[in-house]
Order: structure tokens, then C-alpha cells, then sequence
């Protein structure tokens, strides 16, 4: 059974580009989160995508986005990039109604410089 | 406030000690409530869940939840120098997001 995968695992961009994030579901899986977690806080929720649709969303700008394809990996999409935006985007997979059987990869760095 | 406070410590025990990591929250919907443990550089990784009141043990771990006082507890047996780590409380409702506190770090000395 193989785990989440994300990548990259660094990247840094400058302020007003856009990046797109990468990640492969654990197995069995149907359900994609992506979290946002900033030095020193823990992670917050940018939004879930399950049927390769958004099912939810946090309190992110529309400049975050995302796709969900037929294998369930996933894309992080941030445009015009702000240096806030620096911190380790986390990709977690699940199955639609486990409100806790997150399985989390180790994230992609992003700084924005 | 926010929805869910978690003290950040740093939290420093010698190997052996009962380690007491807390969590309140304002939310009276969640009802789900688990422990992840994060090691540095990596994602976060389930402990322990919950669901609603009550104390759930896995080994040398104890999660408690108290509903009634919105607080929610993890404990750590015979502490270990492998138990050094960030623990990060979360908690949901029916919906999607789970909501983490700051996480607390721990470090365990030998």
C-alpha cells in the first residue's frame, strides 16, 4: 500500500508567479484535501476535492485552486503569488464520509521570494 | 479567539515522564477529535481519533474528550526519546475541514 506522495519537495518562486503543486493519493482513497501550514501553526484547510469536483473550502482567495483526475491525484494551482503565501503545502488523501482517516504526504516548502 | 487554542509550548521531559498535552475549542459542533504527531519535515501523522466524549488508550497513548468543558487531552505513557515531535490537536464537525491548533512541541531528553 503505498502512501501520499507530493512533489516537489522545495520550490521558490517570486512574488506574482504562479506554481502548481503536485500529489498522489494513498490507495484506495477517493478524496483529496490540501492544507496550508505556516512556520510555527498548524495546518489550515484551502479546500477538498472528492469526484473531481471542490467539496469544500476554506478561507482561501480564488487565486487557490485545484483539480481532482480519474486516479484521484491532485493540483494545487496558486497565481499571483504573495509572500505570504510562503509555507509547506500539505496534500492529505481519505475516504468520502472518514471525517479522521487522513493520510497526509510530507508536503512541498514553498518560499516566495 | 480562535476556534481552536492549543499552548505551543516548547514542552521538555526526561525519557520516562507522563507527558500532558491539551487542546480546548470554541466549536460545539465537532465531533470528531484526533491527535497527529509531526516530525520535522514531514506531514502529519494520525495518533489517535475520537468521536464525541469519552477516553480512547492505544498502547502507551490516552486521548480524552470532555465536551461538556470543550477540552481535549492526550497523554504519553513511559515517554521516549522517539516521542520528540510537534503534536497537533484537530477536530471536525460533518464537513470537510478539520480545524488543528498551533501544535505543541515536545522533546524528550534521555
Amino acid at each position: 500500500e503505498t502512501g501520499v506522495t507530493q512533489s516537489p519537495t522545495h520550490l521558490i518562486k517570486t512574488r506574482g508567479q504562479q506554481v502548481t503543486l503536485r500529489c498522489s493519493s494513498q490507495s484506495g482513497h477517493n478524496t483529496v484535501s490540501w492544507y496550508q501550514q505556516a512556520l510555527g501553526q498548524g495546518p489550515q484547510f484551502i479546500f477538498q476535492y472528492y469526484r473531481e469536483e471542490e467539496n469544500g473550502r476554506g478561507n482561501f482567495p480564488p487565486r487557490f485552486s485545484g483539480l481532482q483526475f480519474p486516479n484521484y491525484s491532485s493540483e494545487l494551482n496558486v497565481n499571483a503569488l504573495e509572500l505570504d503565501d510562503s509555507a509547506l503545502y500539505l496534500c492529505a488523501s481519505s475516504l468520502i464520509g472518514e471525517n479522521y482517516g487522513y493520510t497526509f504526504g510530507s508536503g512541498t516548502r514553498l518560499t516566495v521570494v | 479567539q480562535k476556534e481552536v487554542e492549543q499552548d505551543p509550548g516548547p514542552l521538555s521531559v526526561p525519557e520516562g515522564a507522563i507527558v500532558s498535552l491539551n487542546c480546548t475549542y470554541s466549536n460545539s459542533a465537532f465531533q470528531y477529535f484526533m491527535w497527529y504527531r509531526q516530525y520535522s519535515r514531514k506531514g502529519p501523522e494520525l495518533l489517535m481519533y475520537t468521536y464525541s466524549s469519552g477516553n480512547k488508550e492505544d498502547g502507551r497513548f490516552t486521548a480524552q474528550v470532555d465536551k461538556s468543558s470543550k477540552y481535549i487531552s492526550l497523554f504519553i505513557r513511559d515517554s521516549q526519546p522517539s516521542d520528540s515531535a510537534t503534536y497537533l490537536c484537530a477536530m471536525s464537525d460533518d464537513n470537510n475541514d478539520m480545524r488543528f491548533g498551533a501544535g505543541t512541541r515536545l522533546t524528550v531528553k534521555p
